[in-house]
């Protein structure tokens, strides 16, 4: 059963036109979880919310933005994708951000940009 | 920056046991040792993690030795569907986010 799901599973987009991500989980976890991974690297933290609480990386670029709406759904928003943005784009929940929690992650949304 | 370092890649035959090592030198005392993989287009999927002790649960067995600056995986009796990269990760025992490095792929052939 799919317990962290992100659709779609393919994106494409223009370079510079708006683009949201969806995610949603179904384990009731507190923390949810986005990360940039690039071709041929590993996958890397952008912003986390704990609850409603938003938490940023220090080298997150400001174009991309993030959403909680409720316990179950998260949005990645990147305001004005470039060419440097196409990657796959990981969602993950743990049910806290500390203690021995592990992250549960979804399959990703693989985004490309034309 | 990671604080881990693995081979780039691995084989292992189909059948036999894989051990996957990790080297943790600058690992602290309050610091566990977590493994994940990622099968090709899926994912990550957490494994194991310990802190000082062996631990083994339904998908394999992490091998933490006495100095704690090194670890091993195995995966006991690997499939072609064990074929991946496998990340290992340390992580305070408070816990926060977790610092991928570039893992190790490890190639099952049959």
């Amino acid at each position: 059963d799919a317990m962290v799901i992100q659709n779609p599973r393919y994106q494409v987009t223009q370079f510079g036109k708006p683009v949201t991500l969806s995610c949603s989980q179904t384990l009731n976890h507190n923390v949810m979880y986005w990360y940039q991974q690039k071709s041929s690297q590993a996958p890397k933290l952008l912003f986390h919310y704990y609850d409603k609480d938003f938490n940023n990386e220090a080298d997150t670029p400001d174009n991309f933005q993030s959403r909680r709406p409720n316990t179950s759904f998260c949005f990645l928003d990147i305001r004005s994708p470039g060419l440097g943005d196409a990657a796959m784009y990981l969602c993950a929940t743990s049910k806290h951000f500390g203690g021995n929690q592990p992250q549960h992650f979804g399959d990703g949304t693989r985004l490309s940009i034309l | 920056d990671a604080k881990t370092t693995q081979p780039p890649s691995m084989d292992c035959a189909e059948g036999r046991a894989a051990n996957l090592p990790c080297n943790h030198s600058t690992i602290s005392g309050n610091e566990y040792v977590y493994w994940y993989r990622q099968i090709h287009s899926q994912g990550p999927q957490y494994i194991i993690h310990g802190l000082k002790n062996n631990e083994t649960n339904e998908m394999a067995s992490l091998i933490i030795t006495e100095d704690r600056k090194s670890s091993t995986l195995i995966l006991p009796h690997a499939t072609l569907r064990d074929t991946a990269v496998y990340y290992c990760i340390v992580r305070p025992s408070q816990g926060g986010k977790l610092i991928f490095g570039q893992g190790t792929e490890l190639s099952v052939k049959p």
